[in-house]
């Protein structure tokens, strides 16, 4: 079974500092890899994802991701944050195709990082 | 396309009580997915159906809750006798499977919360 691990609960930054949110997963298997934005109140948005080819990913409002695979590791970078990018985000995988068995495309999310961008 | 739907979007209960909750996945998809998300956690699936048929379900899902999805249409997700560990936002989502490769297109509803009092 794959799990998923955000290193930090609470991340604050000063406006257009830039930031690194990471994200560590386990699996014995292929998996492919998302980052999720929730603004207070809302649904989750997708802001980028990973499922073959280059390893760096880019995603909307200038995020981007680079998966690593011998270190697990699928961390986002913002080069300089604005305060609009407040909010918590969400590392999550899901168990890849090739793996054997069925996994449904259900996700597996990390706990969270609440990003706090300061003025 | 007007995404994933779900309503009510706020619901406070009496603990005993029963609760249903509904989701409206966008009309193309036939993928389902209900997760449940409590206060400084990541969402947790709950269950899955793939049109109609309900395909896999989370041991968290207990013997309290039921989802169907008639008609592979939209979903109902129940919660009899309602307990205070039950309050928490409960998340929709639908997907397609691209007919070739790989296309997880989810769609996340902004979601029910409930509260149980």
């Amino acid at each position: 079974a794959q799990s998923v691990t955000q290193l930090d609960s609470q991340v604050p930054v000063f406006e257009e500092a830039p930031v690194e949110l990471r994200c560590n997963y386990s699996s014995s298997v292929s998996v492919y890899l998302f980052w999720y934005v929730q603004y207070p109140n809302q649904g989750l948005q997708l802001l980028l994802k990973y499922l073959s080819g280059s390893t760096l990913v880019k995603g909307i409002n200038g995020f981007e991701a680079e998966f690593n695979k011998s270190q697990t590791s699928f961390h986002l970078r913002k080069p300089s944050v604005h305060i609009s990018d407040t909010a918590e985000y969400f590392c999550a995988v899901i168990q890849g195709r090739d793996a054997g068995g069925t996994s449904y495309g259900k996700l597996t999310f990390g706990q969270g990082t609440i990003l706090t961008v300061h003025p | 396309d007007t995404g994933v739907s779900q309503n009510p979007r706020h619901k406070i209960t009496k603990r005993g009580q029963n609760v249903t909750f509904r989701c409206d996945p966008i009309s193309e998809h036939n993928r389902l997915y209900w997760y449940r998300q409590t206060l400084g956690q990541g969402p947790e699936f709950l269950t899955y159906f793939q049109n109609e048929a309900q395909l896999e379900k989370s041991r968290l899902l207990s013997d309290r809750f039921s989802a169907e999805r008639p008609k592979g249409s939209f979903s109902t997700l129940e919660i009899q006798r309602t307990e205070q560990g039950d309050s928490a936002m409960y998340l929709c989502a639908s997907s397609s499977r691209a007919r070739t490769g790989l296309n997880y297109g989810y769609t996340f509803g902004s979601g029910t919360r409930l509260t149980v009092v």
